[in-house]
C-alpha cells in the first residue's frame, strides 16, 4: 500500500480483557516496529521484526504483550488480560530492509482500557 | 543509562521569529541521528537523518545540525503550519530500533 496502515485508529476495552492490534505495512518493507506512545512522551520501542522473525522483543514490557507476523507482512499486537497502565497510542513503523533508516510511521492505534 | 534529552518541552514563536530547538544524547556509539515532526492524532514523520558530527541538512525552513553531543533543528522563519511536536530519536551500538526524546511542541502564532 501507499502507508503503513494500522486499524483500528480507537479502541477502547475493558479491564481484564484481549485485544489485538493490526499493523499493514508498506508492501516490500522486511523491517517492523511495534512502539507505544503515552501522552506527552515519545514513542517507546516494543518489538521490531525481519522478515517472520521476531529479531529484538527486549521492549516488551510483560509476557501479556505478544507480536505476530506469520507471513512477513502484516503483524498484529496481542495484548491479554488488559490493564488501564496499557492505554496508549501503539504505532507500527516498517522499512525497506535490515540497516536501513527509512522508517514509515502508521498513524496508530489509541487504546483505552476502562 | 543511554539517554536522548530534549529541551525545550514546549517553545511559543510568533510568525516569522526564528529558534532552535535541542537534542542531547548520551548513548555509545552512534549510527544515526533522526528528526521527526508529529501532528496531533498521526504518526511521526520523517524530516531528516544525520550520521556525523558536523553533517547539516535542510527542508524548506528546516535545517538540522549534529555535533558529537547534540544536534540542533532551526526553524528559520517559521509559519503557523510549522506547529508540531518535533522528535528527535537516535540508533545506535547494535541496535535495530529508534530510541526517542520526549519531544518540544511548537507552537507558531500567526
Amino acid at each position: 500500500g501507499a502507508g503503513v496502515s494500522q486499524t483500528p485508529s480507537n479502541k477502547v476495552t475493558e479491564k481484564g480483557k484481549y485485544v489485538e492490534l493490526r499493523c499493514d505495512p508498506i508492501s516490500g518493507h522486511t523491517a517492523l516496529y511495534w512502539y507505544r506512545q503515552s501522552l506527552g512522551q515519545g514513542p517507546e520501542f516494543l518489538i521490531y521484526f525481519q522478515g517472520t522473525g521476531a529479531a529484538d522483543d527486549s521492549g516488551l514490557p510483560n509476557d501479556r504483550f505478544f507480536a505476530v507476523r506469520p507471513e512477513g507482512s502484516v503483524s498484529t499486537l496481542k495484548i491479554q488480560r488488559t490493564e488501564r497502565g496499557d492505554s496508549a497510542v501503539y504505532l507500527c513503523a516498517s522499512s525497506p530492509a535490515d540497516r536501513s533508516y527509512g522508517y514509515t510511521f502508521g498513524s496508530g492505534t489509541r487504546l483505552t482500557v476502562v | 543509562e543511554d539517554q536522548v534529552t530534549q529541551s525545550p518541552e514546549a517553545l511559543r514563536l510568533q510568525e516569522g521569529e526564528s529558534s532552535s530547538l535541542n537534542c542531547s544524547y548520551t548513548v555509545s556509539g552512534l549510527r544515526g541521528l533522526f528528526w521527526y515532526r508529529q501532528d496531533p492524532g498521526k504518526g511521526p514523520e520523517f524530516l531528516f537523518t544525520l550520521y556525523s558530527a558536523g553533517e547539516e541538512k535542510e527542508k524548506e525552513r528546516l535545517k538540522a545540525t549534529l555535533t558529537k553531543k547534540e544536534s540542533f533543528l532551526h526553524i528559520t522563519a517559521p509559519k503557523p503550519e510549522d506547529s508540531a511536536t518535533y522528535l528527535c530519536a537516535v540508533v545506535f551500538g547494535s541496535a535495530r530500533q529508534l530510541t526517542f526524546g520526549s519531544g518540544t511542541q511548537l507552537t507558531v502564532l500567526p
